[in-house]
């Protein structure tokens, strides 16, 4: 069955530290990945998406991830957190054969000043 | 160049009451999907329409309807509702075209049933 597992449910740092927001997928189609960030009482911002080529892509504000096909995995991740960054970040994964989105729970990101 | 957006914002409706919420696409856009997120919890796909028809369907009950217009906006249907209805409902559009995978989400329509 298709799923995709965010396992950190809620990340606290510092700003201006590093983050690493962890997601595993299991589908059996070729994947495209994504990450959307939410904010409180808002929808889902893409952050990235990540079809085929290049494994590391770029996002938005300073996001990227790594997809690595061995370890089922598509990592965020940012050099350093604005506080502004605080909100819950879902990955979700697709695939050229179906039209729907498989989300994650989410982590909820905590930015202390 | 407006974004997704949906109608009305909240909602409070009691069990067993039908109830419909409104999504307009990004311009450009000819494919919507909606999804349920309740709380604590990532969005779950409920079905997604493209020329009027409705494509693919997950995991819902026949009470969640939905349809499409010719102007590509959509809406969505629940009859009898249950407690376990209340959740925020997203919508999101997408260009079929391009990748029917890169969806856009609105703000969603926050539902609570009594």
């Amino acid at each position: 069955a298709q799923s995709v597992t965010q396992p950190d449910i809620h990340i606290t740092v510092s700003e201006g530290a590093s983050l690493e927001l962890r997601c595993n997928y299991s589908y059996g189609a070729t994947p495209y990945l994504f990450w959307y960030v939410q904010s409180p009482g808002q929808g889902l911002q893409l952050l990235l998406k990540y079809f085929s080529g290049d494994t590391l892509v770029q996002g938005i504000k300073g996001f990227e991830a790594e997809f690595k096909r061995s370890q089922s995995s598509f990592n965020l991740r940012k050099p350093s957190v604005h506080w502004s960054d605080a909100a819950e970040y879902f990955c979700a994964v697709g695939a050229d054969n179906t039209d729907k989105l498989i989300f994650g729970t989410g982590t909820r990101l905590q930015v202390f000043p | 160049d407006a974004g997704v957006t949906q109608s009305p914002t909240h909602l409070i409706k009691t069990r067993g009451q039908q109830v419909t919420l409104r999504c307009s696409p990004k311009s450009g856009h000819d494919t919507v999907s909606w999804y349920q997120q309740a709380l604590g919890q990532g969005p779950q796909f409920i079905f997604q329409y493209y020329e009027e028809e409705e494509r693919q369907r997950g995991n819902f009950p026949d009470r969640f309807s939905g349809h499409q217009f010719p102007n590509y906006s959509s809406e969505l249907n629940v009859n009898a509702l249950l407690l376990g209805d209340s959740a925020l409902y997203l919508c999101a559009s997408s260009f079929t075209q391009v990748a029917k995978n890169i969806q856009y989400f609105g703000a969603g329509t926050r539902l609570s049933v009594l």
